[in-house]
């Protein structure tokens, strides 16, 4: 079973819609979990990080449910510019380490259009 | 600036050939990644390093190797043994035991193309 699942989409909406992405993780042990978006052909960069309360930023909103090992995102207002791939993340411990290592989903691929 | 830097951002690789990937960060991150990223599939850890001089083997390390001499970089050699080399290949940084912030950041990628 994959560490992170996430529907790869493609999700296509018009400008202004709301979009959500949903993923599940298989370890209860993760401790950290971060949704990245990725641009076509660039590297990922942090969009935001998921806290078991719930965390917004502007248009986006993600939700951690650790009892179903649920993380999702949702962004409101959708612009031009969202357009990506959205790649959700967890993390935890390597054994005997102090180091924790992330785990990736594929990523759900965005595209708005105008 | 900031950051992390990798070069080449496109590199070409001959049958039988090892390659060096170049990774440097000057954001005094202890921990140090490489992934490998194929079409469609999510980044796969190929090595990693917590600490200048230490290394330790991903999911997919057979074909890669790795040294960590200075803090700043962490080079990745693509080795003949490598069957199937053709990927984006990531390098990143996190600021690694002396916190729990687990954020890792990315470079901007090399490309690699076997001819």
């Amino acid at each position: 079973r994959k560490e992170v699942e996430q529907d790869p989409g493609p999700f296509n909406v018009p400008e202004g819609a709301t979009v959500a992405f949903n993923c599940t993780y298989s370890n209860s042990a993760s401790q950290s979990f971060f949704w990245y978006r990725q641009d076509c052909r660039k590297e990922p960069k942090l969009l935001m990080s998921v806290y078991s309360s719930g965390n917004e930023d502007g248009r986006f909103t993600a939700q951690l449910n650790r009892a179903s090992q649920y993380i999702s995102l949702l962004i409101r207002d959708s612009k031009l510019s969202d357009s990506a791939t959205y790649l959700c993340v967890v993390s935890h411990r390597v054994r005997g380490s102090t180091l924790g290592r992330l785990y990736f989903g594929r990523g759900t691929q965005l595209t708005v259009w105008p | 600036d900031g950051g992390i830097t990798q070069s080449p951002k496109y590199l070409f690789r001959k049958e039988g050939q090892n390659v060096t990937l170049s990774c440097e960060q000057n954001l005094n991150h202890d921990a140090m990644y490489w992934y490998r990223q194929d079409p469609g599939q999510g980044l796969r850890l190929i090595y990693y390093s917590q600490i200048v001089n230490d290394f330790q083997k991903g999911d997919i390390a057979e074909g890669y190797s790795v040294s960590r001499e200075k803090k700043e970089s962490f080079p990745l050699t693509v080795t003949s043994a490598q069957k199937n080399p053709t990927a984006f290949y990531l390098c990143a940084s996190s600021i690694g035991w002396r916190s729990n912030q687990e954020t890792q950041y990315f470079g901007p990628g090399t490309r690699l193309l076997v001819l």
